[in-house]
């Protein structure tokens, strides 16, 4: 089982243009996740989807759309890069009890 | 506004050490205190995790300590080894009507001298 697996590791953008983050688990969980790491600020949770069918806003949404396509991927889509999301981007999975979080390897995202 | 708050940023430990990392939270609805470990270039994982009715959880080296009543909770690496050279977050989570999610503090960054 691969666990979580993210698409691209890394990529180079430029500001305005747009690009898509892939996230798909094998585990079979219901929520995932996506979070941007920025040095000093710790994780902070841009989008989330609790089931197949919902999303809803985390902390920093703005700038971000997301898709939940079925219960195994969840993808991010930056339509107008900015510099400011310049980041490393996580995506997660969790199950119920005991709702451990699964972080995938990660996107290194640089925009210029 | 900040809801878990972490310190220290960095910390440098002898090894056979004690390193100890502190959260402090506000929310009083969080109700489960998790703790992550990343290396660089991975993503986080879950390392030893706490409820509130407890005070204290240990798993080998690892220890949380959890003042309810304060809402402080802390990471203990007892006899820190090199390997345990990595960034670790504290989190809080929120549990709702069919969703969870996690707020997390901004890391402390461990160094284990050799």
């Amino acid at each position: 089982n691969a666990g979580v697996t993210q698409t691209p590791k890394f990529q180079v953008l430029k500001t305005g243009q747009s690009m898509t983050l892939q996230c798909a688990q094998d585990m079979n969980h219901n929520s995932m996740y996506w979070y941007r790491q920025d040095p000093g600020m710790g994780l902070r949770l841009i989008y989330y989807s609790a089931s197949e069918g919902t999303t809803d806003k985390g902390e920093v949404p703005n700038g971000y759309n997301v898709s939940r396509l079925n219960k195994r991927e969840f993808s991010l889509r930056l339509e107008s890069a900015a510099p400011s999301q310049t980041s490393v981007y996580f995506c997660a999975c969790q199950d119920r009890a005991p709702y451990e979080q699964y972080f995938g390897p990660g996107t290194r995202l640089t925009v210029t | 506004q900040q809801q878990v708050k972490q310190s220290p940023q960095s910390l440098i430990v002898q090894k056979g050490g004690i390193s100890i990392i502190n959260c402090a939270y506000e929310n009083t609805a969080f109700d489960y205190f998790p703790w992550y470990q990343q290396f660089p270039g991975k993503g986080p994982a879950l390392l030893i995790a706490i409820r509130p009715d407890v005070s204290e959880k240990k798993e080998g080296r690892f220890t949380i300590s959890f003042n309810k009543s304060a809402k402080q909770f802390s990471l203990h690496i007892m006899d820190s080894q090199p390997g345990d050279s990595a960034t670790y977050f504290c989190a809080a989570r929120l549990l709702g009507a069919g969703y969870s999610t996690l707020t997390f503090g901004k890391g402390t960054m461990l160094l284990v001298s050799p």
